[in-house]
């Protein structure tokens, strides 16, 4: 298996533009996590869904960030408008049965994202 | 928001010598789990271990969990050079489901 699949591995783009980042998790995983690390705020838990659906949106910092899983091999997160202060390495990441089930979580390389 | 602390924020040994790394939390727990991340790459598992479990070992690793007290050690014994990156704790709280909250990790230089 090739793993977590991030895409792009680097975005450099301005303030204002609509920035989306892609996931496909490993097949047959039934949960993926979106996460965001800084240096001042270490790793952050955005979202995550379990079956394609949102269980816990509660870490999403504002209504500029969205992501969907529309089926199970794809998901994406989406911010728009972006700012500087989206700056930061995102991860993707899938697991069977969640942080409690018999996997580990299994991440990405992340997309580095820069916003001037 | 962080629910675990680790201990010490940085820490560089020589290779062969042991590594040992902490971590603290503040609430209950389902299970505690170790990840390493090296450089501009994502985070890798290393070992999972249960609130009803004390102590586990994986090779060259050492995990010993201590309830009472919300904390948790790694020791990476006889380290290497490869062994240099970012080790993190993350928990699964009791109550939130399959969320996993990681710490603020232990970045760790191992010179030749």
């Amino acid at each position: 298996d090739a793993g977590v699949i991030q895409s792009p591995r680097h975005e450099v783009t301005e303030m204002g533009q609509e920035v989306t980042l892609r996931c496909k998790p490993i097949s047959g995983h039934d949960y993926l996590f979106w996460y965001r690390q800084t240096m001042m705020r270490g790793l952050e838990l955005l979202i995550y869904f379990n079956n394609n659906v949102p269980i816990d949106d509660s870490g999403m910092p504002e209504d500029r960030f969205s992501a969907k899983m529309p089926n199970a091999s794809f998901s994406t997160l989406k911010i728009q408008p972006s700012e500087p202060r989206d700056s930061a390495v995102y991860f993707c990441a899938s697991s069977f049965g969640g942080a409690v089930g018999p996997s580990p979580l299994h991440f990405g390389n992340g997309t580095r994202l820069t916003v001037t | 928001s962080q629910q675990g602390e680790e201990d010490p924020q940085a820490l560089s040994i020589q290779e062969g010598e042991n590594a040992t790394m902490n971590c603290s939390y503040k609430t209950s727990i389902n299970n505690l789990q170790w990840y390493r991340q090296n450089s501009g790459r994502g985070l890798v598992h290393l070992i999972l271990i249960r609130s009803n479990e004390r102590e586990k070992h994986s090779g060259r690793l050492r995990v010993t969990l201590d309830t009472s007290k919300k904390s948790s050690s790694l020791l990476i014994t006889a380290s290497r050079a490869a062994d240099t990156a970012s080790y993190f704790c993350a928990t699964v709280n009791t109550g939130t489901a399959s969320k996993l909250t990681f710490g603020t990790g232990t970045r760790l230089q191992v010179t030749l």
